[in-house]
């Protein structure tokens, strides 16, 4: 079945830092990607999305790209801040005319240090 | 309107005792879903509603726990006769009709959650 694997937190980093975390998937067809960020104390909230291969989908700094041959959606910051400090969720879903439920990943928990 | 709106945040509540999570999606949204996250996981998928009809359920809604959107509105989530196992954030999230979100991808939105402690 469809399913995302994350890199394991947490991750630590000094205001400024690059940041990567890692996300494969296994999925049948042409999946939708996600990410959702988790702020402490508030619900889940889309971060960017792509829907097909190449894609790459960005916001408030973050960029991922969604990758068919390696079955990878990465998402990356250039120079994160404190207030980037949360939980980072991968997710796919099915391709267009699907379900549309999410299939989440464990959660990749970012502190940033000023 | 102000996003999807989940009742109460927390229930503190003794083993074998029933409990009901309310849930009030986004008014324009005709799918809602909810999910459970425990600690240091991702939210897992429970079950999905078109308007009034449920359409999928998964295999952790086990017969203890229903769920209903009776006028394809708001939805309710009952557990009854909670264990211990049963602790976890249940979250609520609704969703245009697939397809019709941007660029055709199902994008949720989801409720802060409703945290269950079951002693």
């Amino acid at each position: 079945g469809n399913s995302v694997t994350q890199m394991e937190g947490p991750v630590t980093l000094s205001e400024e830092a690059f940041l990567t975390i890692n996300c494969t998937y296994t999925a049948t067809g042409y999946p939708s990607l996600f990410w959702y960020v988790q702020y402490p104390g508030e619900g889940l909230q889309l971060l960017l999305k792509a829907t097909k291969a190449d894609d790459k989908g960005s916001n408030k700094g973050f960029e991922a790209t969604y990758r068919k041959e390696t079955t990878s959606f990465h998402l990356e910051k250039g120079s994160v801040q404190v207030s980037d400090s949360a939980v980072y969720f991968c997710a796919l879903s099915g391709p267009r005319g699907s379900q549309g439920n999410l299939i989440f990943g464990k959660g990749t928990k970012l502190s940033v240090k000023p | 309107d102000t996003g999807v709106s989940q009742d109460p945040r927390h229930k503190i509540t003794k083993r074998g005792q029933n409990v009901t999570f309310r849930c009030d999606p986004i008014s324009e949204h005709n799918r809602l879903y909810w999910y459970r996250q425990t600690l240091g996981q991702g939210p897992e998928f429970l079950t999905y509603f078109q308007n009034e009809a449920q359409l999928e359920k998964s295999r952790l809604l086990s017969d203890r726990f229903s769920a209903e959107r009776p006028k394809g509105s708001f939805s309710t989530l009952e557990i009854q006769r909670t264990e211990q196992g049963d602790s976890a954030m249940y979250l609520c999230a609704s969703s245009h009709p697939v397809g019709q979100g941007a660029n055709g991808a199902n994008v949720l939105t989801f409720g802060a959650g409703s945290r269950l402690t079951v002693l």
